[in-house]
């Protein structure tokens, strides 16, 4: 069965880095899309990132655009979000997401999430 | 990008009928067929519950169909059950990149 599974979560001050993974296995990892997705606490989705199959393409929202980065490692099946310059707003539980098997557009398969937490 | 707008919540009585809209721009909504909706339970992650516009994945119940009109998408969900309460949220594909709804929560009354 489908399973990822977040991790690197935690508390870091306000313009520090931290580093998300995603561990991902019960399919062919290499074979689809991979996007992160994040919702503060008490609020709405919010699109955060997404990188092809092949890890050629790369793609952010707005509001991460030039502080985030999304990687992947087909070799271990890992998905990655390095996140730099990190501010309160980014305050925010992070799910990644499997972009879906049947439409390429939608998320089929989410993690449980991992909270980040900025704060001095 | 801005958010696509639904509204705040809805809610129903046991066996009724009720929609969520989504509205969003001819850059989003209006331009592509690429709609789709979760459900979200407190503490959990979200569940893909319709893509495509109107298409169910497999495993997800037939009283739940989307449609499209415009740049406004709607999910109807027919004979209202208890555990259809929580967050519904609709996205658009966008140029590479998806836009979330502001979230609607459903009240089963």
């Amino acid at each position: 069965q489908v399973q990822l599974v977040e991790s690197g979560g935690g508390v870091v001050q306000p313009g520090r880095s931290l580093r998300l993974s995603c561990a991902a296995s019960g399919f062919t990892f290499s074979n689809f899309g991979m996007h992160w997705v994040r919702q503060a606490p008490g609020k709405g989705l919010e699109w955060v990132a997404v990188i092809s199959y092949d890890g050629i393409n790369k793609y952010y929202g707005d509001s991460v655009k030039g502080r985030f980065t999304i990687s992947r490692d087909n070799s271990r099946n890992t998905l990655s979000l390095q996140m730099n310059s990190l501010r309160a707003e980014d305050t925010a539980v992070y799910y990644c997401a499997r972009e879906g098997w049947l439409s390429a557009t939608s998320f089929d398969y989410w993690g449980q999430g991992a909270l980040v937490t900025v704060s001095s | 990008q801005s958010a696509l707008t639904q509204p705040a919540s809805v809610s129903g009585s046991p066996g009724q009928s009720i929609t969520i809209s989504c509205t969003g721009t001819s850059s989003d909504i209006g331009y592509y067929d690429y709609v789709s909706w979760y459900q979200q339970h407190p503490g959990k992650a979200p569940k893909l519950m319709i893509y495509t516009v109107n298409k169910r994945p497999s495993g997800v119940s037939n009283r739940f169909s989307g449609s499209k009109s415009g740049n406004t998408a709607s999910l109807t969900i027919s004979g209202l059950q208890a555990e259809d309460e929580g967050d519904y949220y609709c996205s658009s594909y966008t140029s590479s990149r998806t836009v979330f709804g502001t979230g609607t929560k459903v009240i089963v009354l």
